[in-house]
């Protein structure tokens, strides 16, 4: 069965520092990959996607995912955290047309100290 | 990027009333929307799948009775909360999925509802 995990229920970095989230997915054949982001009390922001081609997706608001095969992961990265990056963020296996719901994982929430 | 609008984005309400959340796609055609549930501090939950011009498939669960879905044109879906009870109370959230090779959800911004 397709599934997304995401280890981490939360993560704390200091404004500055890079930042990784980690994702990781199950499914059959080559999936669709996204990472959303929501604010508090707001809706879920798209950052980026993945749906084939280069492993290395850049997104908006200077983030940037990996896709590996290998590892079943998409993880996601910042080289350097703002306050403004604190949120809940939330990796999904996507549904190619035709194909099966969306799936999102449990979700990350990033504490990003000053 | 796509956007899509939800309105109301708060409402609170009697117990026993209705209320329609509006779901719209503001600058592409969604034939697809989707409507999710959101409890605190977890991920979203999918009630249903929402196809302009058919009836809208629910998710396990969910009563279609209770969350009625009209999908009336490639801009708008509408979720009505009938007879809500504070149980309903909830973050209710909208998607439109754009069609072609690369299908993509764009989220509304959320529809917080709170039953009395």
């Amino acid at each position: 069965a397709q599934s997304v995990t995401q280890p981490d229920i939360h993560i704390t970095v200091s404004e500055g520092a890079s930042l990784e989230l980690r994702c990781n997915y199950s499914y059959g054949a080559t999936p669709y990959l996204f990472w959303y982001v929501q604010s508090p009390g707001q809706g879920l922001q798209l950052l980026l996607k993945y749906f084939s081609g280069d492993t290395l997706v850049q997104g908006i608001k200077g983030f940037e995912a990996e896709f590996k095969r290998s590892q079943s992961s998409f993880n996601l990265r910042k080289p350097s955290v703002h306050w403004s990056d604190a949120a809940e963020y939330f990796c999904a296996v996507g549904a190619p047309p035709g194909g099966f719901k969306t799936i999102f994982g449990a979700g990350t929430r990033l504490f990003v100290k000053a | 990027g796509a956007v899509v609008s939800q309105h109301p984005s708060w409402v609170i309400c009697k117990s026993g009333t209705s209320v329609k959340i509006e779901c719209r796609s503001l600058d592409f055609q969604a034939t697809t929307m989707f409507w999710y549930r959101q409890f605190p501090k977890q991920s979203l939950m999918l009630m249903a799948t929402s196809n302009e011009g058919s009836k809208a498939t629910y998710e396990q669960g969910v009563e279609k009775d209770k969350f009625l879905i009209n999908h009336a044109s490639l801009t708008l879906s509408t979720l009505t909360v009938t007879s809500a009870h504070p149980e309903d109370s909830s973050f209710y959230i909208c998607s439109a999925a754009t069609s072609g090779a690369e299908e993509t959800q764009y989220f509304g911004p959320g529809t917080r509802l709170l039953v009395l």
